[in-house]
């Protein structure tokens, strides 16, 4: 079946650098999303990759390898406000199955 | 905004009552999906439509049924629900294509509901 598995939590300081992955069970998948929510709000798009490989979009990265079907979301020079859920999320034609999401809080 | 918008924000309701949560996009998106999230559980797939047309149903009880009207606006009425229905319930849009291009999901801010 399509499953997207995720670390369930993640902590971090401010300032740092942490990295969140996730990894799936199928081939099916025509790109790969990385979603943010913060608690009691709606997910909100942050990055999409199609192709193996990285793509970079102000602090926020996200890297792609299809073969080994792995994923991560990269996020640099944490502030408090990046404390959220994230998720990620694989698009199969016509539907966006989403990962089990990592909870990342972030400390001063 | 994220001309996703859906009614009510909060419901609660008995378990012999019927409802129905409203969804509105105002994005020109041809699919439109239903998800589920409860605590501790990532974003389940209900239903997905792709111009008007019910493209997946995973699964689920038939107290939940989905209408979509037209292409901007979908429905999720609800009837005998069950205290483990409790969650909330997020609407999505997007413009599905065969390439995936484009195809970033808009998410309204969700239902809040509770069955007691």
């Amino acid at each position: 079946g399509q499953s997207l598995e995720q670390p369930s939590e993640v902590t971090a300081v401010e300032g740092a650098i942490v990295q969140i992955n996730c990894t799936y069970q199928t081939s099916g998948f025509n790109g790969l999303f990385w979603y943010q929510q913060h608690a009691g709000e709606a997910p909100t798009f942050l990055s999409y990759n199609v192709l193996d490989g990285l793509e970079e979009k102000g602090r926020f990265s996200s890297f792609l390898s299809r073969s080994k079907g792995y994923s991560y979301l990269l996020l640099k020079e944490l502030q408090m406000k990046d404390s959220a859920s994230y998720f990620c999320a694989g698009y199969n034609t016509d539907k966006l199955i989403f990962g089990t999401g990592t909870r990342l809080q972030v400390f001063p | 905004e994220t001309g996703v918008t859906q009614t009510p924000r909060h419901l609660v309701m008995g378990m012999t009552n019927k409802k129905s949560l409203k969804c509105e996009q105002h994005l020109g998106h041809n699919a439109m999906y239903w998800y589920k999230q409860s605590a501790k559980k990532p974003l389940e797939l209900m239903f997905v439509y792709n111009f008007k047309e019910q493209t997946e149903n995973n699964s689920v009880p038939s107290r939940f049924s989905p209408e979509c009207p037209n292409s901007s606006h979908l429905f999720l009425h609800l009837h005998t629900l069950q205290p483990e229905d409790s969650a909330l319930y997020l609407c999505a849009s997007s413009q599905a294509t065969l390439d995936s291009l484009n195809t970033e999901a808009f998410f309204g801010q969700g239902t809040r509901l509770t069955v007691v």
